[in-house]
């Protein structure tokens, strides 16, 4: 079945610093990635959207200069973290669809655990 | 919008006995709703869907789940509970432009 490679698992940094995570769909192509935050015991905080080859659309409260999203081909995004710090400390989870279709099943990466000094 | 409703926070549930988790929605047009699993630090995994045709549907590790259109339910069950389905259970439908609307989540402990 469809695969989406993500990392790193687990990053620590200093704050002040930026940080990438990447997703890969490692047997299928991507034509949307979606982006997420997760806090602990909660559901899943959409970001953005990403589409290959076009910008992101961020949703409503999410900052676009400080999350940088790139889906620079049709198996890879990335997200950055950029001058992050402490309460930008969080689990981010990647998925990719493969289509526009309702009965598409979105593939979920397993997640990046950061953590701001 | 399309949203979808779990109303509990935690299920407890013995092992070997029955589980159910619930969820609700609310949607224009014809549903296509989800289940996924989430274990701890570890993304989503896909469990099953309903998208038309029977309502019961299985998905994996022997899972299950029921669509009923009066009710605007898709609860998720399971026969005889694993101490090894604790885990973190969303409900989702979707929403166009390939998006999911997800539930709060439930957590599901199974006692041994």
């Amino acid at each position: 079945g469809a695969v989406v490679s993500q990392h790193p698992s687990w990053v620590i940094c200093k704050s002040g610093t930026s940080v990438k995570i990447e997703c890969r769909s490692l047997d299928f192509q991507a034509t949307t990635m979606f982006w997420y935050r997760q806090f602990p015991k909660q559901s899943l905080m959409l970001m953005a959207t990403s589409n290959e080859g076009s910008k992101a659309t961020y949703e409503q409260g999410v900052e676009k200069d400080k999350f940088l999203i790139n889906h620079a081909s049709l198996t890879l995004s990335t997200l950055t973290v950029t001058s992050a710090h402490p309460e930008d400390s969080s689990f981010y989870i990647c998925s990719g669809s493969q289509g526009d279709s309702g009965a598409n099943v979105l593939t979920f990466g397993a997640g990046s655990r950061l953590t701001v000094l | 919008a399309q949203s979808v409703a779990q109303p509990e926070d935690q299920v407890n549930v013995a092992e070997g006995n029955p589980l159910t988790v619930k969820c609700t929605y609310s949607v224009s047009g014809n549903p296509y709703l989800f289940w996924y699993v989430q274990y701890p630090n570890r993304g989503l995994q896909f469990l099953l869907k309903y998208i038309t045709g029977d309502n019961l549907v299985k998905g994996s590790y022997g899972f299950e789940a029921e669509f009923n259109k009066s009710q605007t339910s898709f609860h998720l069950k399971k026969p005889s509970a694993l101490v090894s389905d604790s885990a973190l259970y969303f409900c989702a439908a979707f929403e166009g432009n390939n998006r999911l609307a997800f539930g709060k989540g439930n957590q599901v402990v199974v006692i041994p």
